[in-house]
C-alpha cells in the first residue's frame, strides 16, 4: 500500500512565525501535492512537483513556498504565518502519468493564533 | 479556468434508499476521480474514470463519466450507515480540480 505521511496531525502557531509541514511518500511517485481543505471550499491546490527541486504554483500560492529536495519529501512553508492560513493542509503524490489518483496523507490541522 | 460543482452540498437519507450525487465540470477532460472522506481524516480514492463512458461499481456505489456532457454520478444503492463520508470528485485537466464535497448522512 502506497504510504503518505505527514509530520504532524495538528499544530498550532503564532502569527509572523515561520512554519514548515513535512510530507513524505513511499512509493517512488514523481508527483507531490500540497492542498488546503477549507469547509465549503473543497481542495484547493497550493503547490505541486513534479520532479526534485521542480515546483509549480497552483491556485493559491500567495504566503505560501515549497521545497522539494528528495524525491520523496515535499514541504510546504509559511513564510509569516497569518491566521487566515488557519486551515487543515493535505499532501498527496502520484506516479508520473495524469492518469493516476492521487494518494493523501491523514492531514495536518493547523491554526495560526 | 476549470470548474468543478457537485450536488448537492448536503445529503440526509434514510438507510435502504437510493440516491445520486452529480459532478458536473466545465472543460473537456476524461479523467476524473472520485473520492470519500471519513471526519477527521484524510480522503480515500474510490474510482478512476478515464473514458467517456466508463462505470465502476463497488458495493454499494456506481460512478459513471459522460464526457460529452460533462456529467460524472455516484449513485447509492440501498444506503447503509457505513456510507456516511463526505464525498468529492475531481477533475484532471493537467491540474486537479476538486468539487465542494458532498455530505452524505445515512440515517437508520
Amino acid at each position: 500500500d502506497v504510504k503518505v505521511t505527514q509530520s504532524s496531525r495538528y499544530l498550532v502557531k503564532r502569527t509572523g512565525e515561520k512554519v514548515f509541514l513535512e510530507c513524505v511518500q513511499d512509493m517512488d511517485h514523481e508527483n507531490m501535492f500540497w492542498y488546503r481543505q477549507d469547509p465549503g471550499l473543497g481542495l484547493r491546490l497550493i503547490y505541486f512537483s513534479y520532479d526534485v527541486k521542480m515546483k509549480e504554483k497552483g491556485d493559491i500560492p500567495e504566503g505560501y513556498s515549497v521545497s522539494r529536495e528528495k524525491k520523496e519529501r515535499f514541504s510546504l512553508i509559511l513564510e509569516s504565518a497569518s491566521t487566515n492560513q488557519t486551515s487543515m493542509y493535505l499532501c498527496a503524490s502520484s506516479f508520473g502519468s495524469n492518469s493516476y489518483e492521487q494518494y493523501f496523507g491523514p492531514g495536518t490541522r493547523l491554526t495560526v493564533t | 479556468e476549470l470548474k468543478v460543482e457537485q450536488n448537492p452540498l448536503f445529503l440526509s437519507m434514510q438507510e435502504g434508499k437510493n440516491y445520486t450525487i452529480y459532478c458536473n465540470y466545465s472543460t473537456t477532460s476524461d479523467r476524473l476521480y472520485w473520492y470519500r472522506q471519513d471526519p477527521g481524516k484524510s480522503l480515500e480514492s474510490l474510482f478512476v474514470l478515464l473514458s467517456n463512458g466508463a462505470v465502476k461499481q463497488e458495493g454499494r456505489l456506481m460512478a459513471s463519466l459522460d464526457t460529452k456532457a460533462r456529467l460524472s454520478t455516484l449513485h447509492i444503492t440501498a444506503a447503509v450507515h457505513d456510507l456516511s463520508a463526505t464525498y468529492f470528485c475531481a477533475v484532471d485537466d493537467n491540474d486537479m480540480r476538486f468539487g465542494a464535497g458532498t455530505r452524505l448522512t445515512v440515517k437508520p
